[in-house]
This record gives C-alpha cells, sequence and structure tokens, in this order.
C-alpha cells in the first residue's frame, strides 16, 4: 500500500529563511508526486506537482520540490519565505493508474513577520 | 458554480442518528473524491467515483459509510448510526481525470464539519 510521511509536525520560521519540508512516499512503481497548501480558514489547492522529466520542478509563489528516486523523497523547498506563506502544507501520491491521492499527515508552517 | 460546493458547511448531531453531507463538483469533471480530515492529520482517503460508480471504495471505514452520485454529478455522503469518532471534517474533490492519467490536480471544497455529540 501507498503511504506518505512527512518529518516535521511544525516548523516556525522568521521571514526571510529559507523553507525545506520533507516528504518520503513509499510504492515501488511509477508515481507522481503533489504538494498541496492550505492557507487559514481556505480550501485545500494544488502548489506543484511532478510527474516525469527533471526532477526539480517549480511551483507557484516560488516554491519548489526535487524528487530523488533513490531516496523516494519529494521535498518542498523556498529560498525565502515570507508571512504570507503561513499555511498547512501537505505532501501527496498516486501511484501507477490508480485514482485516489494518498496524502501525508501535513506540516503547519508558521513564518514570523 | 465556479468551485466545488459542499453542504452543509457544519452540521452537529448526536450520537446514532443519520447525516448525509451533499458535494456538487465542478460542472463536467468526471471524477469525484470524498476525503475525510481530523484535526492534526491529512486528508484521509473515502472514496473515489468515475461517473456515476465508484471506481474506489476502499477508504470507507465501515459499512456505515455509504456515497452515491446516481448521475454522475452531484454526490451524497450518508452515514449511518454515527458515532463520536466519526466526528471530522469532510471533504469533496473534483477532478477532469477520466481514469486514464491521472494529473492529480484535485479541486477541493471547503469542507463539511461534522461534530458528533
Amino acid at each position: 500500500a501507498q503511504s506518505v510521511s512527512q518529518h516535521n509536525h511544525h516548523v516556525i520560521l522568521s521571514e526571510a529563511a529559507s523553507l525545506e519540508l520533507g516528504c518520503n512516499y513509499s510504492y515501488g512503481g511509477t508515481v507522481n508526486l503533489f504538494w498541496y497548501v492550505q492557507y487559514p480558514g481556505q480550501h485545500l489547492q494544488l502548489l506543484l506537482k511532478y510527474f516525469s522529466g527533471d526532477p526539480l520542478v517549480k511551483g507557484i509563489k516560488g516554491f519548489e520540490a526535487e524528487f530523488i528516486k533513490s531516496k523516494f523523497s519529494f521535498n518542498l523547498r523556498k529560498p525565502s519565505v515570507q508571512w504570507s506563506d503561513t499555511a498547512e502544507y501537505f505532501c501527496a501520491v498516486v501511484g501507477g493508474s490508480q485514482g485516489n491521492l494518498i496524502f501525508g499527515k501535513g506540516t503547519k508552517l508558521s513564518v514570523k513577520p | 458554480g465556479a468551485g466545488v460546493s459542499q453542504t452543509p458547511s457544519n452540521k452537529v448531531t448526536e450520537k446514532g442518528k443519520y447525516v448525509e453531507l451533499r458535494c456538487d463538483p465542478i460542472s463536467g469533471h468526471t471524477a469525484l473524491y470524498w476525503y475525510r480530515q481530523s484535526l492534526g492529520q491529512g486528508p484521509e482517503f473515502l472514496i473515489y467515483f468515475q461517473g456515476t460508480g465508484a471506481a474506489d471504495d476502499s477508504g470507507l471505514p465501515n459499512d456505515r459509510f455509504f456515497a452515491v452520485r446516481p448521475e454522475g454529478s452531484v454526490s451524497t455522503l450518508k452515514i449511518q448510526r454515527t458515532e463520536r469518532g466519526d466526528s471530522a471534517v469532510y471533504l469533496c474533490a473534483s477532478s477532469p481525470f477520466t481514469g486514464i492519467v491521472n494529473t492529480g490536480e484535485l479541486f477541493f471544497g471547503e469542507g463539511s464539519r461534522l461534530t458528533v455529540l
């Protein structure tokens, strides 16, 4: 069965600090990987996704993620966070031709102004 | 509407009662998903529809939970004999995924918060 692990439950940073949120998945075959974000009071929305090709993918708002197949990882990064990045971030995976996404438990990011 | 609509936004019920939660997906989206999110957890998959049929219901926790999508659009999640452990936010999402290549972009609604007393 597929699963997703997010290592950090809550991350607190000051503005302009660099961000890296860890995500590891377990699935032996071809995977598609995603990061979703939930801003306070809003619904979940897609931040970025990986299907194939360049393992470094760029998303909205300056976020990027790197797929490292040998490590089963898909970590999210941002060089300089802003207060408006305060949100909860969820990593998700869909394996092969399956239809449903499996989500991690999420990482809450708090950015201090 | 422009997005996924879920009603009610909040539902408080007593243990043992029956509850229905409704989801109106984005027009034209063939795939519809139900997830459940408890406090401090990520969305937990319940069931996924392609058109009118349940393509995968492996996430439904037990036979008290049932979902339908009779016309391939609106879906209703039904919970019988509710228990306190059913308290959570129930999320609905839709997607243009047709069962071939999953782009993974799910469009989520605001959720229905269920509280079982």
